[in-house]
């Protein structure tokens, strides 16, 4: 149980252009998901946090405008990367969390490679 | 940011040897959890353990907390090629803080393992 997809697994786009990448949880529903940023050889970044219904918040220095988030049902998250450049180029990797996570457990997605040419 | 270090930053040891990670952490946690990445993909979460607990065990894993250091160790016994990947401590902050009910995540440890 408690599986987390995302899709596309990988995108490559071209600037100025958007992206939209799909997380979903299979197996439960998923009152809140996380979306982390991952350059190469680093450690996850929290961008930004959703509760199903609600508006996504956002950690300090992420902006709102370009990455939206959506997370209109308590299976299903979107981030749309907005006018998308080179240095959004990224793995980007969602996780959900359910209601009654006692210890605040997360279940990771596979992540999405974004390459932005 | 993120909330703590881990040691070492890579870590090359041969099969069947041990392998040790370390975690910091600055803020009081309600608890610690420890993943693993395999080069291009999602986390694999391998042991939670709680700020009440001082060691737990899974299979070949050790983790151990020490709460008055704020830090944590990792040790895999008895490595194998397979447990080649980047390894990281994420805790969750206790209620009141700024960051509760979120996971930060260390810096990680790229570990490999040479046949």
């Amino acid at each position: 149980g408690a599986v987390v997809s995302q899709h596309p697994s990988w995108v490559i786009c071209k600037s100025g252009t958007s992206v939209k990448i799909e997380c979903r949880s299979l197996d439960f529903q998923a009152t809140t998901m996380f979306w982390y940023r991952q350059f190469p050889k680093q450690s996850l970044m929290l961008m930004a946090t959703s509760n199903e219904g609600s508006k996504a918040t956002y950690e300090q220095g992420v902006e709102k405008d370009k990455f939206l988030i959506n997370h209109a049902s308590l299976t299903l998250s979107t981030l749309t990367v907005t006018s998308a450049h080179p240095e959004d180029s990224s793995f980007y990797i969602c996780s959900a969390r359910e209601r009654l996570a006692r210890f605040y457990e997360q279940y990771f997605g596979p992540g999405t490679r974004l390459t932005v040419t | 940011s993120q909330q703590g270090e881990e040691d070492p930053q890579a870590l090359s040891i041969q099969e069947g040897e041990n392998a040790t990670m370390n975690c910091s952490y600055k803020t009081s946690i309600n608890n610690l959890q420890w993943y693993r990445q395999n080069s291009g993909r999602g986390l694999v979460h391998l042991i939670l353990i709680r700020s009440n607990e001082r060691e737990k065990h899974s299979g070949r894993l050790r983790v151990t907390l020490d709460t008055s250091k704020k830090s944590s160790s990792l040790l895999i016994t008895a490595s194998r090629a397979a447990d080649t990947a980047s390894y990281f401590c994420a805790t969750v902050q206790n209620a009141g803080g700024t960051s509760y009910g979120k996971l930060t995540f260390g810096q990680g440890t790229i570990l490999t393992v040479h046949p």
